[in-house]
């Protein structure tokens, strides 16, 4: 079963918008929420990251918000480049684990920022 | 790739052969992951390991099978490939439970 649902699957933008993608998620213990960014042919290489215990985080051009009474969180990059043009991956993961982080992610979207 | 090598980087193999991938680290993280990526999904683990001879399944176990006799070694055996093996395979590593993942460049195979 999907516990993290991402959205949209594709997103295009013009260089300097502000592409928005959306997760949800249904476990509540749930404690940390990862971005990943990836680049074709690459591994994923982590973003970003929050806890449940802050409403947004911000690194450079790229912000969390988080919800988490909605269960929700969103990843904004600010003033995009075409060098943004990537696959990015929301992830969650639970807490109590003895073994390992565990994360679930989402399906991906892949953003296109055109020059 | 934070220390991390996998081998092969492609392979294609017909249905029925075992396989077997290789992930390397030098970092000596205590924490390996496999993970497979697949159109759709996103990235779901296959199994994990949390130290020499400790492993644990994942998500998508069935029809994989995981080793790991050194820290810096974790192999994925698919025992007798099927097609919808086809997918894209990552390792990733984390020094403890609380810390980041790390991923590797990947495995592409594909399963005829």
């Amino acid at each position: 079963q999907q516990q993290v649902k991402q959205s949209p699957q594709s997103l295009i933008v013009q260089k300097g918008g502000i592409p928005i993608i959306n997760c949800a998620y249904e476990n509540t213990a749930f404690d940390y929420f990862p971005w990943y960014q990836q680049f074709p042919g690459k591994g994923p290489a982590l973003l970003i990251a929050i806890r449940p215990d802050v409403s947004e985080k911000k690194e450079g051009r790229f912000t969390i918000s988080f919800n988490k009474s909605a269960k929700q969180f969103s990843l904004h990059i600010m003033d995009s480049q075409p060098g943004d043009s990537a696959t990015y991956f929301c992830a969650a993961r639970r807490s109590g684990e003895t073994s390992g982080s565990r994360l679930t992610f989402g399906e991906g979207t892949q953003l296109t920022v055109n020059p | 790739d934070a220390g991390i090598t996998q081998s092969p980087r492609h392979k294609v193999t017909e249905t029925g052969t075992p396989v077997t991938l290789r992930c390397h680290q030098t970092e000596n993280h205590r924490y390996m992951y496999w993970y497979r990526q697949d159109p759709g999904h996103g990235l779901r683990l296959i199994h994990y390991s949390y130290g020499v001879k400790d492993t644990d399944k994942g998500e998508v176990s069935d029809g994989y099978s995981v080793s790991r006799s050194k820290t810096e070694d974790f192999l994925l055996t698919l025992e007798s490939a099927t097609s919808s093996q086809t997918s894209v395979y990552f390792c990733a590593i984390s020094e403890s439970r609380r810390t980041y993942e790390y991923f590797g460049p990947g495995t592409r195979l594909t399963v005829t």
